[in-house]
Formats: C-alpha cells, sequence, structure tokens
C-alpha cells in the first residue's frame, strides 16, 4: 500500500513550457484535491475531484487543468508555465466513511519556473 | 467565503512546557470538521488531530489536544510536555463534509527550546 504518490519530485520549467504532474492512490479514495503551497504560507486548493468524471475549482484554479478518468489517477496540467505558479504542489486524497474525512497527503512536488 | 486564520506566525515553547496554538475560522456549512497538520522541513504534510463539528467533546491524541468553541468559530491545538520533535509548521484547516476540501490557514512556526 503506497498511499498517495507524486511525479515528479522536483522540476524545472522555463516560461511558456507545459508539463503534466501525476498523482495517483492505491486506497480507492473518492476524492482527491490538488494544492500549491508558497513559500511562508498554507496551502491553497487549485482543484479537486469527488469521484472519476467529476472535478471542480478551488480557490486558485487558473492556468491549470485537471481530469479525472480513473479512480486511482488525478493529474494536474499546467498548459502554458509562468514564473507565478513556482511553487510546491500537493496532491491528497480521502475518503468518507463513519464521519471521518482525514485527507492523505502526497510527498509534493517542487516546481521551479525560470 | 470560507476563511481559516492563524494569527501567530512563529511561537516558542520550552522543552516539556505547554503551549498552545490559536486558530479561528468562518464557514456557512453545517457539516464540516477541523484538522490540525504538522509540517516539518520535509515538506511531509502529517495530520495531528482532527474534530468533528457535531461532536462537542473535545478531541485528543496523547500529547496534543484541542479546545473547541464552535459558537466562537475558534479551534486552538495545545501541545503538552513539548518535545524537540514537536518543531515544525503547524496548520490550521476546516474541511468540507461534502467535498472533503480543505481550506488551510497561514500557518505557525513552533521552535522548541531545549
Amino acid at each position: 500500500n503506497a498511499g498517495v504518490t507524486q511525479t515528479p519530485k522536483f522540476q524545472v520549467l522555463k516560461t511558456g513550457q507545459s508539463m503534466t504532474l501525476q498523482c495517483a492512490q492505491d486506497m480507492n479514495h473518492e476524492y482527491m484535491s490538488w494544492y500549491r503551497q508558497d513559500p511562508g504560507m498554507g496551502l491553497r486548493l487549485i482543484h479537486y475531484s469527488v469521484g472519476a468524471g467529476i472535478t471542480d475549482q478551488g480557490e486558485v484554479p487558473n492556468g491549470y487543468n485537471v481530469s479525472r478518468s480513473t479512480t486511482e489517477d488525478f493529474p494536474l496540467r499546467l498548459l502554458s508555465a509562468a514564473p507565478s505558479q513556482t511553487s510546491v504542489y500537493f496532491c491528497a486524497s480521502n475518503r468518507r466513511e463513519s464521519g471521518t474525512d482525514t485527507q492523505y497527503f502526497g510527498p509534493g512536488t517542487r516546481l521551479t519556473v525560470l | 467565503a470560507q476563511t481559516v486564520t492563524q494569527s501567530q506566525p512563529e511561537m516558542s515553547v520550552q522543552e516539556a512546557e505547554t503551549v498552545t496554538l490559536s486558530c479561528t475560522y468562518d464557514t456557512s456549512e453545517s457539516d464540516y470538521y477541523l484538522f490540525w497538520y504538522k509540517q516539518p522541513p520535509s515538506r511531509q504534510m502529517i495530520l495531528v488531530i482532527r474534530q468533528e463539528a457535531y461532536k462537542q467533546q473535545n478531541a485528543t491524541e496523547n500529547r496534543f489536544s484541542v479546545n473547541f468553541q464552535k459558537a466562537a468559530k475558534s479551534f486552538s491545538l495545545k501541545i503538552s510536555d513539548s518535545q524537540l520533535g514537536d518543531a515544525a509548521m503547524y496548520f490550521c484547516a476546516q474541511g468540507s463534509g461534502n467535498t472533503g476540501k480543505l481550506i488551510f490557514g497561514q500557518g505557525t512556526t513552533l521552535q522548541v527550546k531545549p
């Protein structure tokens, strides 16, 4: 049971390049989310999904796309990278059961846009 | 809009002493959860404690306990018998019961002095 995995761990992009951050979970969780963490700040929600085929925007969705074709995977796409997207990105998943709602986080991807 | 506020950017405590971290939140939802996460320098998000809003009893986990004041929308974390390993950034977060998405506070950096 690997939990939530993210690839890559580190990435450097040039302005205007596109890329996909991968996220996978093997816990059969219905809910998955993407957050970004800027220096000295808390995590901010980018996009989230409550199940395969269903996604919605969070606090800071501009410049990012997501899709959820399977329960396990929730990739985050940067369409045209900008320096303002330099951040640490966290993927999380959770399943609501027995009234609890704990999210499990991946180890994060540190992205630098030059 | 949902907001979570941590008014203490930095706190320090002497080893073996007790410290309380403050958090206030604002939400119109009736079904929600509250969390404290710990983030050490490794950046891994570690769940410290959670509280279901419908429960009046304050949650406790070993040396960690919360003071949940629902009417005041306050959710503070008390760490007893502080240890050097407790030094980290602590985030308060409010979770939606319907989607699992989290809104985070700005974080409090806790220093533990030997």
